[in-house]
């Protein structure tokens, strides 16, 4: 158990819709990070958050966003969902702030877009 | 952009014979970590390089960071079915920079 919770484990929706995936970071770890993994290809990074402010943007679309809240969990909120943002949504938490922290992944969230 | 590559992308192996996967970075790293993903599970941290040239080992995994700091290897010696699952190098420019994770090597091992 890596200390990162994240759901749901699993999303269904329609094309069109908006979600919103949630993570809790490990206790004590103030960085959060969020990663695309399509089936069987890499882990895309989205976006990074450091202790409530935005840190590092990826490859994050415009219908994408995501915040920290005050008690450091995130959340990612996706749009006008399409076919092809179907998924695995990491979350990942880190101390930061130190340097070379490793991060620690939550077990995804799973969304299928029909 | 910083892009972080991985060769090969399959690996199919014996059980008992050895494994390497190569990552190479466009720009120079601070430090390079390693993570395993079992099928069906999420990736898991095994070791952080951050000295040019260092070497580490976990019993039968063998990690390197480059001189240069823009290459790292991981070689697992006598492969068993436990060592299934796909290997990502990841890595920063700075400590502070975003970690961009390399599209990983699947290793499978033949019983």
């Amino acid at each position: 158990d890596s200390g990162v919770t994240q759901t749901p484990k699993h999303l269904i929706t329609a094309t069109g819709q908006r979600v919103t995936l949630r993570c809790s970071p490990r206790s004590g770890d103030l960085s959060v990070y969020w990663y695309q993994q399509s089936l069987d290809q890499g882990l895309q990074f989205l976006i990074q958050y450091y202790n409530g402010e935005e840190r590092a943007k990826g490859n994050i679309l415009e219908r994408f966003s995501a915040q920290q809240f005050p008690d450091l969990h995130s959340e990612l909120n996706l749009s006008s969902l399409e076919l092809g943002d179907s998924a695995l949504y990491f979350c990942a938490s880190s101390v930061e702030g130190l340097v070379n922290s490793p991060l620690h992944f939550g077990n995804g969230t799973r969304l299928t877009v029909t | 952009g910083q892009q972080v590559m991985q060769i090969p992308q399959y690996q199919h192996v014996q059980e008992g014979e050895d494994f390497t996967t190569y990552c190479n970075s466009s720009t120079t790293l601070s430090n390079i970590q390693w993570y395993k993903q079992r099928p069906g599970g999420h990736p898991v941290f095994l070791i952080q390089l951050v000295k040019s040239g260092e070497v580490k080992k976990q019993k039968r995994l063998t990690f390197q960071f480059g001189e240069a700091k823009k290459n790292s290897s991981l070689h697992i010696t006598a492969t068993q079915t436990t060592d299934v699952g796909t290997y990502f190098c990841a890595g920063r420019k700075t400590s502070y920079d975003k970690v961009i994770f390399g599209p990983g090597t699947s290793l499978s091992v033949i019983p």
